[in-house]
């Protein structure tokens, strides 16, 4: 079975501050990993995902995820966030097989100006 | 045309009573999936289109709940005698194609109340 673990359910950061999100999952197989972020009264949108290859891997709006396999983590970072990044992120895991995607409980990232 | 929309965008019911929640995916997306969002929940998986073939329904909590995907475009989520624990956002989220590489496109959602 799968399951997404998003340690933090809130974080407040100052504006300009670095932030990372943290995501484990837990899975014997091959995943994939992904990062999604909702926005005020906005559906969810992808901000970057790990299909395979390098493990740093960019998204939109300067956010970046390490995938770390020893380690079972894929954190969300930022070097310098600004006042609309505040919204809720989840991250989302689904294996090479099968339909399903399981998803975090979600982070919501506050910052404050 | 614009992206995933969902109907009503909100929804306030009685115990008891049945309710019917519409999606409708980005055109030309064949892949379609319903998602539930409770209170300090993650999303939870309900069921899966793709194109004619059978749905996944394995994410269904129970048989008061199907859906239904005509003409492989439009889907309905259907709630039979509705709980107060039903109370919650559903999400619908559409994908060009089938695949795990490929990346959802969700809709605003639907807030359901159930008193």
């Amino acid at each position: 079975a799968q399951s997404v673990t998003q340690l933090d359910s809130q974080v407040p950061v100052f504006e300009e501050a670095p932030v990372e999100l943290r995501c484990n999952y837990s899975s014997s197989v091959s995943v994939y990993l992904f990062w999604y972020v909702q926005y005020p009264n906005q559906g969810l949108q992808l901000l970057l995902k790990y299909l395979s290859g390098s493990t740093l891997v960019k998204g939109i709006n300067g956010f970046e995820a390490e995938f770390n396999k020893s380690q079972t983590s894929f954190h969300l970072r930022k070097p310098s966030v600004h006042i609309s990044d505040t919204a809720e992120y989840f991250c989302a895991v689904t294996r090479n097989t099968g339909n399903q995607f399981y998803f975090g409980t979600g982070t919501s990232l506050t910052v404050i100006p | 045309g614009a992206g995933v929309s969902q109907s009503p965008s909100n929804k306030v019911t009685e115990k008891g009573k049945d309710v019917e929640l519409r999606c409708d995916p980005i055109s030309g997306h064949t892949a379609l999936y319903w998602y539930r969002q409770s209170l300090g929940q993650g999303l939870e998986f309900l069921i899966y289109f793709q194109g004619n073939s059978a749905p996944d329904k394995s994410g269904l909590p129970s048989d008061r709940f199907s859906a239904e995907r005509t003409g492989g475009s439009v889907s309905t989520l259907t709630i039979q005698r509705t709980q107060q624990e039903d109370s919650a956002v559903y999400l619908c989220a559409s994908s060009l194609v089938s695949g795990q590489q490929e990346t959802q496109y969700f809709g605003p959602g639907t807030r359901l109340l159930v008193l």
